[in-house]
């Protein structure tokens, strides 16, 4: 079973809807999440940490975090054609290394 | 100024050769990673190093070898390219568990 768990996708919306993007992970000690946004080529840009239950917003963008049910997921409201991008979970379980998923593909069609 | 730079960022290399990526980072940050990056296989950990006297074996060191020269600066060298070694690398530092990415190198092994 793989640690963080991503649906690679890609996942379509038209733009301005809601993209809502899912991630879950196996270790039940992950201390803390993350999101990167990866353009193609490029390197990823860490744009949301999550660290307690809940929610956490930033902009267009809000973390969702349930520990009980071992899942994150990010939220992007109003999207873009420029939020076209790959988008890596990643969890820490408290060891400072980070374990990745392996991305979702998001297409935001205008 | 880039915070964390990485040089070759484009690197064409015959097998047997032996190769050296540079990471350089100003953020201040004591802790320092290498990644490669494959399509379909994420984002995987090589070595990372937490200070300066500090260095560890991710889980693909195989074949790679790496220095912390200074707490700015973290080297990856591989002593005899293979063609599977053909990659995107990425340095990444943290403070703490938030990491931030170079640009990235993109190295063929021919």
């Amino acid at each position: 079973q793989k640690e963080v768990e991503q649906n690679s996708g890609p996942l379509s919306v038209p733009e301005g809807a809601i993209a809502s993007l899912n991630c879950t992970y196996s270790d039940r000690g992950s201390q803390s999440f993350f999101w990167y946004r990866q353009y193609s080529g490029k390197s990823p840009e860490l744009i949301m940490s999550i660290y307690s239950n809940g929610d956490k917003e930033d902009g267009r963008f809000t973390a969702q975090l349930n520990k009980a049910s071992q899942y994150v997921s990010l939220l992007i409201r109003d999207s873009q054609p420029s939020d076209s991008a790959t988008y890596l979970c990643a969890v820490n379980v408290n060891t400072g290394k980070l374990i990745f998923g392996q991305g979702t593909t998001l297409q935001v069609k205008p | 100024d880039a915070d964390v730079t990485q040089t070759p960022r484009n690197r064409i290399t015959k097998t047997g050769k032996r190769i050296m990526l540079e990471c350089s980072q100003t953020k201040g940050h004591d802790r320092m990673y290498w990644y490669r990056q494959d399509p379909g296989l994420g984002l995987r950990l090589i070595y990372y190093s937490f200070d300066v006297k500090d260095i560890n074996k991710g889980e693909i060191s195989d074949g790679y070898s790496v220095s912390r020269q200074a707490q700015a600066k973290f080297s990856l060298s591989l002593e005899s390219a293979i063609p599977n070694q053909t990659a995107l690398y990425f340095c990444a530092t943290s403070d703490t568990v938030e990491q931030y990415f170079g640009p990235g190198t993109r190295l063929t092994v021919t």
